[in-house]
């Protein structure tokens, strides 16, 4: 059975860093994009950002430019998303998710279970 | 950046019902469109993906339909489980973006 399970989540005060990690299993990670995807409280779905099978190429969205990082380690199936400079808005259950994808995009699937961040003072 | 609208935004309906919920692309996206359920307090779950294709394992109540900038989650006769919120989400190209979201409640 295929799943991912995130953690790393918790209270972080406006400015400061949390990484988060997502373990992988019941596929083959290294033949996958990956990607994380946010929820904000009470709100809808919100991409983050996607990476390549081999780390090679990753995209952002542009709220999160310069702020957040996504990374691999294909040899222990695992995807990780490091968080600098946070923001109240940054509030949300972050979401791993496997791309099922047509060339570099595509649609989510499967999702892990989620990790809350709060940013807050 | 490709703007995905959902509508109604939200929806009453009664178990057997049909209903059907729209999805439009800020411009065209091909069929590259999904659609997703989320119950709440979960996960989302993947239903449809290009535009028309069964998720394995959704039920064949759910199905989809567009191409170029209009789409449709049709669901043919609603079940107590369905009641959820759907999203639809073009990958057409970087970034990927969501519908606002349809919250599909009991009448």
């Amino acid at each position: 059975e295929m799943q991912l399970v995130e953690s790393g989540g918790g209270l972080v005060q406006p400015g400061g860093s949390l990484r988060l990690s997502c373990a992988a299993s019941g596929f083959t990670f290294s033949s996958y994009w990956m990607s994380w995807v946010r929820q904000a409280p009470g709100k809808g779905l919100e991409w983050v950002a996607s990476m390549k099978q081999d780390g090679t190429k990753e995209y952002y969205v542009d709220s999160v430019k310069g702020r957040f990082t996504i990374s691999r380690d294909n040899a222990k199936n695992s995807l990780f998303l490091q968080m600098n400079s946070l923001r109240a808005e940054d509030t949300a259950v972050y979401y791993c998710a496997r791309v099922e994808t047509v060339g570099s995009s595509g649609w989510f699937d499967p999702w892990g279970q989620g990790t809350l961040v709060t940013v807050s003072s | 950046d490709i703007q995905m609208t959902q509508s109604p935004s939200s929806l009453s309906a009664s178990v057997g019902d049909r209903v059907t919920i729209t999805c439009r692309a800020s411009q065209g996206i091909s069929s590259w469109l999904a659609w997703y359920q989320q119950r709440p307090e979960k996960a989302p779950k993947s239903l449809i993906y290009g535009a028309s294709s069964l998720q394995s394992g959704v039920p064949s109540r759910f199905s989809g339909n567009g191409s170029g900038t209009d789409f449709t989650l049709t669901i043919s006769s609603l079940q107590p489980e369905d009641f959820a919120t759907y999203y639809c989400q073009h990958y057409n190209s970087y970034p990927i973006t969501f519908g606002q979201g349809t919250r599909l409640e009991i009448k």
